[in-house]
């Protein structure tokens, strides 16, 4: 099974200032086909996950362009050029190659 | 605007069985691929299974293989989870989730949750 771990587990941050959370796999997340299946989630308090992030950098429908995703292999990225008071929540890594796998979450709280 | 909507969760002793629904809209159903998400109070996620459009392809997390069952029928845009033998530690908060396999954006659109509780 692939192992997917978080860094850190907490984040408090400024608002205003950036905010980046790192995502490591056990293994290599590139499919047979040649994409790499990790996602980034995002989940406000008492609510649903919301998808951000798809396949590494893709941004999903909505979401604003102050996040971003990097990474190849086994090291993904989140990053959050502004943190606004809305970015509250936990955010969640997850990979889609072999089954799905999440991270254990990241807790980003305002300072 | 696309819809999933769970219901059927309960309080249950272990032991016992529950099937969860999730009626979908918005959206045509018979061609995506989806899956069930749970997570524990106040922890984090985990996939608990997932379907194929046409229903030809099924997987499951080993914590519930053998004893849950997840089924679909597109005529009715509804997915199912059949849980039996259900134990303490499935207490969770059960999500139906779509999953965009055409584009790679897995896990796309997730419903509001519908919350098991396992308990004598």
């Amino acid at each position: 099974d692939i192992v997917m771990t978080q860094t850190p587990l907490s984040s408090p941050v400024t608002l205003g200032q950036p905010a980046s959370i790192s995502c490591r796999s056990s293994q290599s997340l590139v499919y047979s086909d040649g994409n790499t299946y990790l996602s980034w989630l995002q989940q406000r308090p008492g609510q649903p996950p919301r998808l951000l992030i798809y396949k590494v950098s893709n941004r999903f429908s909505g979401v604003p362009d102050r996040f971003s995703g990097s990474g190849a292999g086994t090291d993904f990225t989140l990053k959050i050029s502004r943190v606004e008071a809305e970015d509250v929540g936990v955010y969640y890594c997850m990979q889609a190659t072999q089954f799905r796998t999440f991270g254990q979450g990241t807790k980003l709280e305002i300072k | 605007e696309v819809q999933l909507v769970e219901s059927g969760g309960n309080l249950i002793q272990p032991g016992g069985s529950l099937r969860l629904s999730c009626a979908a809209s918005g959206f045509s159903f018979s061609i995506y691929a989806m899956n069930w998400v749970r997570q524990a109070p106040g922890k984090g996620l985990e996939w608990v299974s997932y379907i194929s459009s046409l229903g030809d392809a099924i997987s499951y997390a080993d914590s519930v293989k053998g004893r849950f069952s997840i089924s679909r029928d597109n005529a009715k845009n509804s997915l199912y989870l059949q849980m039996n033998s259900l134990r303490a530690e499935d207490t969770a908060v059960y999500y139906c989730v779509r999953d965009d396999e055409g584009v790679g954006a897995h896990e796309d659109y997730w419903g509001q949750g519908t919350l098991v509780t396992v308990s004598s």
